[in-house]
């Protein structure tokens, strides 16, 4: 049973900050992982998706890298801004028959990032 | 292009009641999964469609069914409502293989009373 871990739980910063989010899984067999970004009472908004065979994503102020052999994926944003605030969360998608559709989500990293 | 639009946004029912919340996916999506999000349980599958088919099911009671639609807009249904019910209802839509990745709607936000 595929399992995803977050770390850290939270995570406070001041504005222009850099800062690394983590995120494991137990199972290798992934079809990929994707980051989402979570306001509150909010649907989830897809940030990056990284394919198995890759190694990282850019996209503007972030970058996610895949280790898939570990099981760990890194979120990585450059110079944060409260906007930045919000939840993150991990995802993974299993490959083979009884995982379609199916994303294995981890608990997330609640950030603020204050002025 | 739209996005994956549910319907209603937040409802209000009393124990024992049904409930049916509704989901239209991207345009050209044919795969829909169901997703119940809870503070204490954080975000857990319930069940994925595809071309009308349930092809996985999470580990939900038989009172949370669904159903797709030849348009691919799904549907699903929680009968006799418990107050552990109460959550936040994300559907997510993708193109036929996972490897597209999952766009999400804004949720319906259920609450049992």
């Amino acid at each position: 049973k595929q399992e995803v871990t977050q770390i850290p739980a939270a995570l406070s910063v001041p504005e222009g900050e850099n800062l690394v989010l983590n995120c494991s899984f137990t199972d290798s067999a992934i079809y990929n992982l994707q980051w989402f970004r979570q306001d509150p009472g909010k649907g989830l908004t897809s940030l990056l998706l990284i394919q198995s065979s890759q190694r990282e994503q850019t996209s503007g102020r972030l970058n996610a890298s895949l280790d898939k052999s570990s099981g760990r994926s890194t979120l990585y944003i450059a110079a944060s801004q409260p906007g930045d605030s919000a939840t993150y969360l991990c995802a993974v998608s299993g490959a083979g028959g009884t995982s379609y559709g199916k994303l294995t989500f981890g608990q997330g990293t609640i950030l603020t990032v204050h002025p | 292009k739209a996005g994956v639009t549910q319907t209603p946004r937040y409802l209000i029912k009393t124990r024992g009641q049904q409930v049916t919340l509704s989901c239209s996916p991207i345009s050209g999506h044919r795969s829909v999964s169901w997703y119940q999000q809870t503070p204490g349980q954080g975000l857990q599958f319930l069940f994925e469609y595809f071309s009308e088919t349930q092809r996985n099911k999470g580990n939900f009671p038989g009172r949370f069914s669904g159903r797709q639609f030849s348009n691919s807009r799904s549907e699903m249904n929680v009968s006799t409502l418990e107050l552990g019910d109460s959550a936040l209802y994300l559907c997510a839509s993708s193109r036929s293989k996972s490897a597209y990745g999952y766009t999400f709607g804004s949720g319906t936000r259920l609450t049992v009373v």
